[in-house]
This record gives C-alpha cells, structure tokens and sequence, in this order.
C-alpha cells in the first residue's frame, strides 16, 4: 500500500463547476497536509495545508480534512480553466517526519 | 514565504559526466531538501541537507551519486554524478518554512533544474 494514494485521472470538470480531489494516507500518526498545485513544466506551489479535522476554506478552494478515515480533500469552486493542473496531495508522516507526496492528480477544467 | 532561485534551469548533459545544481534562498533556513521528479512521476526525496553536517540521504540514494554541499544557511548544491539518461529528471530544491509549530513544517520549492542525460 503506497503511503499517499491518489487517482491520477484525468479529472474533467466543466468551467463553473466544482472539482473534488480525494487523498488516502496511511500513516495514522500523520498531522500535517498539504495540497500543492503544478502546472506542466512548472514546479510544485503550495496552494493549501491543513492540520485539524473538518474544512479550511480559502477563496475558491476548501480542504477537508478526516483524521478518522485517513482521507484528506480539496474542493476547487467556480473552477476556471486556468485551474488545469496537477494537484499533488502531501503528507508529514508521523513516524519520520518527511514530506510524503501522492502521485498527483490532473485536472482539466474544460470551457 | 521565502524567494528560491536555481541555476541551471535546464541542462542536456552527456552519459558519464557530472552537473552541479545550486539552489539559492533569499532568507537563512536551517531545513533545505533535494528532491527528484521523473517524467510523469511525483517528487521523491534524495536528502536532506542542514548547515554544519552531513546530508541525511533516503533509501536508494547515496552520497557517491548526489553529493551535496550546505555551506551555509542560504545555500546549498546536488552534484549529479556519473550521469546515465535514467538521471533524466526535474531536481528541485526546497525549505522549510521556519515560522511554524513543530509537525506544522511548511515547504516551498524552487523552480526546479531539468536535466536531460543522452
């Protein structure tokens, strides 16, 4: 089982919609988590983090956050094409304290 | 968030030589890490490298490959030795973002160096 798991996708999404990105962890121990977004060609620009159970809300994105099911979410409001990325998940595991990323998943928000 | 500079931005080197890629930080860090991205791939962790020690290097990477250097708290380099085309990846470099609590560890990430091996 891979630490940080994620679908891959293709995610397509219509303009004006909302994209909902999904992230398994297993480390129970893990306290910290990350979205980062990375445009093609691009390096990784962190977009959100979370550290308590429930929603973070920040413009247009909302993290989730379940400590309980060890899943971690992104939601991306009025997606805009501009929003077309890979959007990687990150987790601090708890027993080493790195820096784990899932393998991305790739949006495409279409007009 | 601090400023992260890398040079070079991309590079096309020859089977059997050596790059060095240096990162270049705005503000003192205590934290900087060297990662690589493989076509297609998510980010994978080659080391951690602090100011005053050895580089701390993660399961299948080793120091003869990727040397690193942190000569101080703003800079830091990953040799890329004895290039063979699976060393063709995005390396990136990144800090932590000291202003937090402890397990709250932020990092951001410099532009990244792409490198091509033939």
């Amino acid at each position: 089982q891979k630490e940080v798991e994620q679908n891959s996708g293709p995610l397509s999404v219509p303009e004006g919609a909302i994209a909902s990105l999904n992230c398994t962890y297993s480390d129970r121990g893990s306290q910290s988590f990350f979205w980062y977004r990375q445009y093609s060609g691009k390096s990784p620009e962190l977009i959100m983090f979370i550290y308590s159970n429930g929603d973070k809300e920040d413009g247009r994105f909302t993290a989730q956050l379940n400590k309980a099911s060890q899943y971690v979410s992104l939601l991306i409001r009025d997606s805009q094409p501009s929003d077309s990325a890979t959007y990687l998940c990150a987790v601090i595991a708890g027993n080493t304290g790195k820096l784990i990323f899932g393998q991305g998943t790739t949006l495409q928000v279409k007009p | 968030s601090a400023v992260i500079s890398q040079k070079p931005s991309r590079d096309i080197c020859q089977r059997g030589t050596s790059l060095t890629i240096q990162c270049q930080v705005d503000s003192q860090v205590t934290m900087m890490f060297w990662y690589r991205q493989q076509p297609g791939q998510s980010l994978t962790l080659i080391a951690t490298a602090n100011q005053g020690s050895e580089a701390t290097y993660e399961s299948g990477f080793v120091i003869d490959k990727f040397p690193i250097s942190r000569p101080n708290l703003t800079f830091s380099t990953l040799t890329v030795s004895n290039m063979s085309p699976e060393d063709s990846s995005i390396y990136l470099c990144s800090v932590e973002d000291e202003g937090r609590s402890k397990g709250q560890e932020t990092q951001y990430f410099g532009p990244g160096t792409r490198l091509l091996v033939l």
